[in-house]
């Protein structure tokens, strides 16, 4: 199975940072990463897919980036309703496998 | 609107069976791969289990393999699944959660996990 490592696993920030959250896979991916946030009480919600594609509904503040091994999740700034826990996932091969989760609470 | 809504979890003894189902609506059912994706308490998320459209083809974790049965109903738009010989471990939030691709198998293909119900508690223990 592709391990998925995500760092850091948590994190604080304010609102309007800039925040990068990083996914590293045991093999290569290419484009196969999807992105989640889950904020507490609720189901996970999709943001990214393939790496880089948005989500339709998801604020465009939210942007992903990478292939191979090594991607990224980036905020531009920081909103309230951001503070959630993320997750990447690989799709490149079954089963799919997640990262252990990024926490993003406020500073 | 898409709407998955599971139901069956509930408290149960280490050994013993329980059944989930989740009732689909709001997409053309038999168009999607689907998948049982848990959440234990306090810690990430795991895929259980996938199923494609036509139910050719199904997958599991290792970690039920041999225990736990996925299973689908597209006249009924409902995915289901048996979990037998439960164990503490089993302990977590159970999601039904529809694939954006109508295939479930080997090989690499675009896929991503689009909607989710909001899960059902499954806890195991005496």
């Amino acid at each position: 199975d592709i391990q998925m490592t995500q760092f850091p696993s948590s994190l604080s920030a304010s609102v309007g940072d800039r925040v990068i959250i990083t996914c590293r896979a045991s093999h290569i991916i290419r484009s196969h990463l999807n992105w989640y946030q889950q904020k507490p009480g609720q189901a996970p919600k999709l943001l990214i897919y393939a790496a880089s594609s948005l989500q339709s509904g998801v604020p465009s503040r939210f942007s992903g980036s990478g292939s191979g091994t090594d991607f990224t999740l980036t905020i531009s700034s920081l909103q309230p309703e951001d503070f959630a826990t993320y997750y990447c996932q690989q799709s490149y091969s079954n089963p799919p496998t997640f990262g252990g989760g990024t926490k993003v609470d406020i500073k | 609107e898409v709407q998955l809504v599971e139901s069956g979890g509930g408290l149960v003894q280490p050994g013993r069976s329980l059944r989930l189902s989740c009732a689909a609506s709001g997409f053309t059912f038999d168009d999607y791969a689907m998948h049982w994706i848990r959440q234990a308490p306090g810690k990430g998320l795991e895929w259980v289990s996938g199923i494609s459209w036509n139910s050719d083809s199904l997958g599991y974790a290792d970690s039920v393999k041999g225990r736990f049965t996925i299973s689908r109903d597209n006249a009924k738009n409902s995915l289901y699944l048996q979990m037998n010989t439960l164990r503490p471990e089993d302990t977590a939030l159970y999601y039904c959660v529809k694939d954006s691709s109508d295939y479930y198998g080997s090989g690499t293909y675009e896929y991503y996990f689009d909607y989710w119900g909001q899960g059902i508690p499954v806890t195991v223990s005496s």
